[in-house]
């Protein structure tokens, strides 16, 4: 079966650093894009980025562009997110899934998700 | 404010068919195809629809998509209980270089 599950979601204060990992298994890792997206608490999904499948093409949302790095390392079957200067309205659930590039079959499946909370 | 709009809620008796809307710009479904998640609170987001029209595998017939122009319809027909959950529609946005969601719309069966 095909399972990502990501980890390291924490309570952090803002202005502080993250990283967030996506550990996949059941597919060939390294033959598909992969892709962030997070939901603040009550709120709707968010995308945040997709990584090509060697990682030399990474799109970025605005709202992160520039605090927030995807990375992946094909070797061990695993997506990054290093979120840096964290704002308290990065509080959110954060989804990995297989997939999101363009007109591709989309994003599935998602991870359970790691929450984030950022508050002083 | 998302730049997919889409209506916050939806209701239908079982067996009815309900429709969902999605509308956009040239940028995102005007040029690109539109995608459908489904989310049960607390879970995480499936894929129900991609490229427009064509059903994940495993998702049941009484789920369609369609796409005209820059809006795009998700319609279930046959509502059953657990269909009840909020719907989001989504696009690749080339003026954003990014995907864009709708807020969703909450089904109440």
């Amino acid at each position: 079966d095909v399972q990502l599950v990501e980890s390291g979601g924490n309570l952090i204060q803002p202005g502080g650093s993250l990283r967030l990992s996506c550990a996949a298994s059941g597919f060939t890792f390294d033959i598909f894009p992969m892709t962030w997206v997070r939901q603040a608490p009550g709120k709707g999904l968010e995308w945040v980025s997709v990584i090509s499948i060697s990682g030399a093409a990474i799109y970025y949302a605005d709202s992160i562009q520039g605090r927030f790095t995807v990375s992946r390392d094909n070797s061990k079957n695993t997506m990054y997110l290093q979120m840096n200067r964290l704002r308290v309205e990065d509080t959110a659930v954060y989804y990995c899934a297989k997939g999101g590039w363009f007109g591709g079959p989309g994003l599935d499946p998602w991870g359970q998700g790691t929450l984030v909370s950022v508050s002083p | 404010q998302s730049v997919l709009t889409q209506s916050p809620s939806a209701s239908g008796t079982p067996g009815q068919k309900v429709t969902f809307s999605c509308s956009g710009g040239n940028s995102n479904i005007g040029n690109n195809h539109v995608y459908w998640y489904v989310q049960i609170p607390g879970t995480a987001p499936k894929l129900l629809i991609y490229r427009n029209d064509q059903r994940r595998s495993g998702v049941p017939d009484r789920f369609s998509g369609s796409k005209s122009g820059t809006s795009a319809s998700l319609a279930v027909s046959g509502l059953r209980s657990e269909d009840e959950a909020d719907y989001y529609c989504a696009a690749w946005d080339d003026s954003l270089t990014g995907w864009v969601f709708g807020g969703g719309t909450k089904l109440t069966v």
